[in-house]
């Protein structure tokens, strides 16, 4: 009964590098999420995610940064040219469908344990 | 958009207990999110509300007033295990889906 498996844990890139961060959803689970947490501060929501289509990616940065859900395969995350505000923790969460907000559907998002990208 | 406010930092002494506070204006509402997150982990949930009220769960309970913007955890009979984030997230956007969170309050439990 595995949860949201993110890899790898730890990544360390050097300026102007191409990070991939990959997410494997819940199983059962078609909608993938990508927030990012700079030190000391809060998540910000980056791109929401069904397999093969983009939903909302009003959070991504407009340039160097894209996120993909292929049919087969995991959710990856990629960040060309990095530069050191990079630096942050990218967690990936999942969830099981779209919601109404009903009181007893709430559909919660489940977190993986993130990706810690280290920019030099 | 959205805005979210909640303390940065509480202190409360272990068997206590503690209110955090959530105010937010968003441009969509479909419920409010209470996550804890330890320190270099990912956040984990604890309430969902989307109608106002009281929601208890153990030691732990979730309040909403959706007219006033306004929730509130409470976490009763503190444990030491209890310190770490808290992470109050309004579930909204365009798609109705995404996740907005406020900074989080870290709050410390002493002996």
């Amino acid at each position: 009964n595995a949860g949201v498996m993110q890899n790898p844990r730890h990544l360390v890139r050097r300026r102007g590098q191409e990070a991939r961060l990959r997410c494997s959803p819940m199983k059962g689970h078609s909608h993938v999420y990508w927030y990012r947490q700079l030190p000391e501060e809060g998540l910000k929501f980056m791109v929401y995610l069904q397999k093969e289509n983009i939903i909302d990616e009003s959070g991504m940065p407009k340039e160097r940064f894209s996120a993909e859900f292929p049919k087969e395969g995991p959710s990856i995350l990629r960040i060309q040219q990095v530069v050191r505000g990079d630096s942050a923790a990218y967690f990936c969460a999942s969830s099981p469908r779209s919601t109404s907000g009903s009181r007893f559907s709430y559909n919660e998002q489940f977190f993986g344990p993130g990706t810690r990208l280290t920019v030099l | 958009g959205q805005n979210i406010d909640q303390p940065t930092e509480m202190t409360a002494t272990e068997g206590a207990i503690v209110q955090i506070n959530c105010t937010y204006q968003t441009s969509g509402f479909n419920g409010l999110f209470w996550y804890q997150q330890h320190a270099g982990e990912a956040p984990t949930f604890l309430s969902y509300n989307v109608l106002d009220g009281l929601e208890e769960k153990g030691r732990f309970s979730s309040f909403l007033s959706r007219s006033k913007g306004y929730s509130y955890l409470l976490l009763k009979e503190l444990q030491m295990k209890d310190s770490a984030s808290y992470l109050c997230a309004v579930k909204g956007g365009a798609a109705g889906n995404k996740l907005t969170f406020g900074g989080g309050t870290r709050v410390l439990v002493k002996p």
